[in-house]
């Protein structure tokens, strides 16, 4: 099963800021890593898959980057509705693996 | 659009079984597969399965393997995950996510509104 561990825990940024979430996986994904953003009392949304690609819908303000094994999910200048706890995900390999978790709080 | 409804709450006793239903609607093809992940309360999201809506194939995380079993129902687009031998750590929100993976990839493009599963006596 591959592990995928993702740093910080917890992120606290003010608002209008970047923030940077990374995720890491024991072994070679290449690309196949999905984020997803959890608010309270919601179901999970994509946001980013095949490491880069913006789901519809998303604002260009969140990109993702990386390949192999170390992952990025960049969110420039963040809006109050960013705030939230954000999941990795790989697809490369059954059982499907996501990260802890990070949670982005207003600083 | 892509929609993914999923059954109500439940709560069961310990070492009873529960079947969620997930009904899907807005594919045009059954190239697609639906997954099911859970998150116990205050936890992260685990994977629990999936199963394919074109050939039925399944595949199931160690820690649930023996205990669980999804099924689809092609002549309603709706899928379901059994789990029993339930246990006090199975109580979470169960949700099902669908993916295209002929057309896109096996990343989880929808998600259904979640099931509250509660295990207590």
């Amino acid at each position: 099963e591959i592990v995928m561990t993702q740093s910080p825990a917890t992120l606290s940024v003010s608002p209008g800021e970047r923030a940077t979430l990374s995720c890491r996986a024991s072994q070679n994904i290449y690309n196949n890593l999905a984020w997803y953003q959890e608010r309270p009392g919601q179901a999970p949304r994509l946001v980013i898959y095949d490491a880069s690609t913006r789901a519809t819908g998303l604002p260009a303000r969140f990109s993702g980057s990386g390949s192999g094994t170390e992952f990025t999910l960049t969110i420039s200048s963040l809006q109050s509705e960013d705030f939230a706890v954000y999941y990795c995900h790989q697809y490369n390999n059954w059982p499907h693996t996501f990260g802890q978790g990070t949670k982005l709080e207003i600083k | 659009q892509v929609q993914l409804v999923q059954s109500g709450p439940e709560v069961k006793n310990p070492g009873a079984s529960v079947k969620v239903s997930c009904k899907a609607s807005g594919y045009t093809s059954n190239t697609y597969g639906i997954s099911w992940v859970r998150q116990a309360p205050g936890q992260g999201l685990e994977w629990v399965g999936w199963i394919s809506a074109y050939n039925r194939n399944t595949n199931s995380a160690q820690k649930v393997q023996g205990r669980v079993t999804m099924t689809t129902d092609t002549s309603t687009n709706t899928a379901y995950m059994e789990l029993g031998s339930l246990r006090s750590d199975d109580t979470a929100v169960y949700y099902c996510a669908s993916f295209d993976y002929a057309s896109s990839g096996y990343y989880y493009t929808y998600w259904g509104q979640g099931t509250l599963v509660t295990v207590s006596s």
